[in-house]
């Protein structure tokens, strides 16, 4: 049972370009809500987070919009770059701050950005 | 700081053998996964320890243990290969309490990529 559905697939978006990549969950006690960047070859890192007292949360390029209602969130990278052609994960858990480390992870989405 | 550490990188098994990932972090903290990920379906917890000592299921425990010894590692061990084990297992670490940016990010190492034949 996948918890976290992830939209699209695959992206691939003009430089300069918005990216926007969704999320929906089921479980309404998740209260954290992560992106996570992964390159190839590499890890994932932490992108951006957000808590779901709040609808939108901005840091340079990127900004997380949350819907607590429809139980969905999305990720919009303005003007996109080809250094942002990475694969983009969602994810969320339980437990803000101290407990919430088991995160469910939605199934990735490739973005390329074309010059 | 070398963060989290993971080795091997990659690592081909025949199906049967056992053989153990190590993880090791620097960062003193108390929370440490695993996650295995394959195409088309993210990550997905394996196992956890919230500190040395303690360790728990995540979501596909089955064919691994872990144990936690220390605070700085945690392997994962697999018992008896199976092909269905083929992909690219994650180690991450984190605080278990909040932290200053008010969450608790997680740090990941670089991946061992196994291939079980």
């Amino acid at each position: 049972q996948q918890q976290v559905k992830q939209s699209p697939q695959s992206l691939i978006v003009q430089k300069g370009g918005i990216s926007i990549i969704n999320c929906a969950y089921e479980n309404t006690a998740f209260d954290y809500f992560p992106w996570y960047q992964q390159f190839p070859g590499k890890g994932p890192a932490l992108l951006i987070a957000i808590r779901p007292d709040v609808s939108e949360k901005k840091e340079g390029r990127f900004t997380i919009s949350f819907n607590k209602s429809a139980k969905q969130f999305s990720l919009h990278i303005m003007d996109s770059q080809p250094g942002d052609s990475a694969t983009y994960f969602c994810a969320a858990s339980t437990g803000w701050g101290g407990g919430g480390n088991k995160l469910t992870f939605g199934t990735g989405t490739q973005l390329k950005v074309e010059l | 700081n070398a963060g989290v550490t993971q080795t091997p990188k990659f690592q081909v098994l025949k199906t049967g053998q056992s053989m153990t990932l190590q993880c090791a972090q620097d960062m003193n903290h108390e929370y440490m996964s695993w996650y295995r990920q394959d195409p088309g379906m993210g990550l997905r917890l394996i196992h956890y320890s919230v500190g040395a000592g303690i360790t728990d299921q995540g979501e596909v425990p089955n064919g691994y243990n872990v144990s936690r010894s220390t605070t700085e590692d945690f392997p994962l061990r697999l018992l008896s290969a199976a092909p269905s084990q083929t992909s690219v297992y994650f180690c991450a670490s984190s605080y278990s309490f909040l932290g200053l940016a008010g969450h608790n990010e997680q740090f990941f190492g670089p991946g061992t990529r196994l291939t079980v034949l």
